[in-house]
């Protein structure tokens, strides 16, 4: 069974750093690309950016781009989602997301989600 | 960039009766069109895939069709389990770009 186990709800303030992580099993890590998405509180969803965890190639929404970092570390199984400075607007749940096997590019699995708050 | 747009907002069906969702692309695309369902304080599911193939595990009265840049997903005998909210989401693939819509809220009525 594909598994995607997200880290435990964070608190932070405003310019606090943080790293969230996903891990996969169930599956060959390598071969699935891993992505994030956001969903403010009342929102719909939005996509963060992606990554092969096979070479780490990694692409981002231009809604995002240089605002978060994604990673991952293969030997561990795991992505990550960091900031290095929060925001207020930085607060909502966020989700792990596999990138389906086949071309379509549909999200199979999803994490459980870990919501962040960032409040001064 | 595309635009996903769905429609209606909210939609109030009786259960027993099916319901007509709609996702409208800005511009045209290949069948790379999914469809999830999210119920509150869940993380969403994928329901259809490549516009019109289901997901493993869902029940046939969900059902997807279109192509070019107007999609439909279609409940057939709405369930008390299926109110919820329901997105669609695009993929391009240059450049790499996945965008859902704003949702569809389908609610009892």
């Amino acid at each position: 069974e594909v598994k995607l186990v997200q880290s435990g709800a964070e608190v932070k303030k405003p310019g606090e750093a943080l790293k969230i992580s996903c891990k996969g099993s169930g599956y060959s890590f390598t071969s699935y690309s891993l992505g994030w998405v956001r969903q403010m509180p009342g929102k719909g969803l939005e996509w963060m950016g992606i990554i092969y965890p096979g070479d780490s190639d990694t692409r981002y929404s231009p809604s995002f781009q240089g605002q978060v970092t994604i990673s991952a570390d293969k030997s561990i199984s795991t992505a990550y989602l960091q900031w290095s400075s929060l925001k207020a607007s930085d607060t909502a749940m966020y989700y792990c997301v596999r990138r389906g096997g086949d071309s379509s590019g549909c999200f199979d699995s999803w994490g459980q989600g870990t919501l962040v708050t960032v409040s001064s | 960039e595309i635009v996903m747009t769905q429609s209606p907002a909210t939609l109030s069906v009786s259960p027993g009766e099916g319901a007509t969702l709609s996702c409208r692309a800005s511009q045209s695309f290949s069948s790379n069109l999914a469809w999830y369902q999210q119920k509150p304080g869940q993380a969403p599911r994928l329901l259809i895939y490549g516009a019109s193939t289901r997901a493993t595990g869902i029940p046939a009265r969900f059902s997807g069709s279109g192509s070019g840049s107007d999609f439909t997903l279609t409940i057939s005998s709405l369930q008390s389990e299926d109110f919820a909210v329901y997105y669609c989401q695009q993929f391009n693939n240059w450049p790499v770009m996945y965008t859902f819509g704003q949702g569809t809220k389908l609610e009892i009525k």
